[in-house]
């Protein structure tokens, strides 16, 4: 059963720099099918993806966050991670990693290209407050 | 940007209940959605995929139906383990994901 487990600071001064790793167990970050994935939730609110990693290191960023976000894979710990740089109080928030599945295929029975898309299973989260 | 507009934003119902909570998309997204439960102070967990299709293992109870911009998830017998916060997610312009800013079910 494929495992994810976040780990970090969790205090982190403001301007500085937020770094965070996904450890997975359970099964290889080297499987072609999937994608990796950084999603937060500030406290009391909702879900905002962050950024997401293949394997090969091909990366995609939240646009509303780019200039900040480095998300980096290691495979032969089988671990990812995050660096969110400049912090603020505005990112003090829950921090999960997930595996991300996103792809497309071809559709026989409608004769269309479609995509599927899902972030799958989920770590347990770890709580990042930026405070001085 | 595609906004995802989740309504209502809370929601007290009865065991037994029959509970709806709609997204609605900025635009057309076709069935690109997914529903998640997150159980307070846990991770969220995948229950509807392809706007319409029930995860491995996800009791039948749940349902998910829409196409468009207009989507909906259903709780046909609610129970007391159905306490969570519900999301919405939608992947029509990938590699973005888009949350909608979820639903929050209490038992009344």
């Amino acid at each position: 059963q494929l495992q994810l487990q976040e780990s970090g600071p969790g205090l982190v001064k403001p301007s500085e720099t937020l770094s965070l790793t996904c450890t997975v167990s359970g099964g290889s970050i080297s499987s072609s099918s999937y994608y990796w994935g950084w999603i937060r939730q500030p406290p009391g609110k909702g879900l905002e993806w962050i950024g997401s990693i293949y394997y090969s290191g091909s990366t995609y960023y939240n646009p509303s966050l780019k200039s900040r976000v480095t998300i980096s894979v290691d495979t032969s710990k089988n671990q990812f991670s995050l660096k969110l740089s400049s912090v603020t109080a505005a990112d003090t928030a829950v921090y999960y990693c997930a595996r991300r599945l996103m792809t497309r295929y071809y559709d026989f029975w409608s004769g269309y290209y479609s995509r599927r898309d899902w972030f799958d299973p989920w770590g347990q989260g770890t709580l990042v407050t930026v405070s001085s | 940007d595609i906004q995802m507009t989740q309504s209502p934003s809370s929601l007290s119902a009865s065991v037994g209940d029959r509970v709806t909570i709609t997204c609605q998309a900025s635009q057309d997204i076709s069935n690109y959605l997914n529903w998640y439960q997150q159980k307070p102070g846990k991770a969220p967990k995948l229950l509807i995929y392809d706007a319409s299709n029930l995860e491995t293992g996800v009791p039948s109870r749940f349902s998910g139906s829409g196409s468009g911009t207009d989507f909906t998830f259903t709780i046909s017998s609610l129970q007391p383990e159905d306490i969570a916060t519900y999301y919405c997610q939608q992947y029509d312009n990938l590699p973005e994901a888009t949350f909608g800013q979820g639903t929050r079910l209490e038992i009344k």
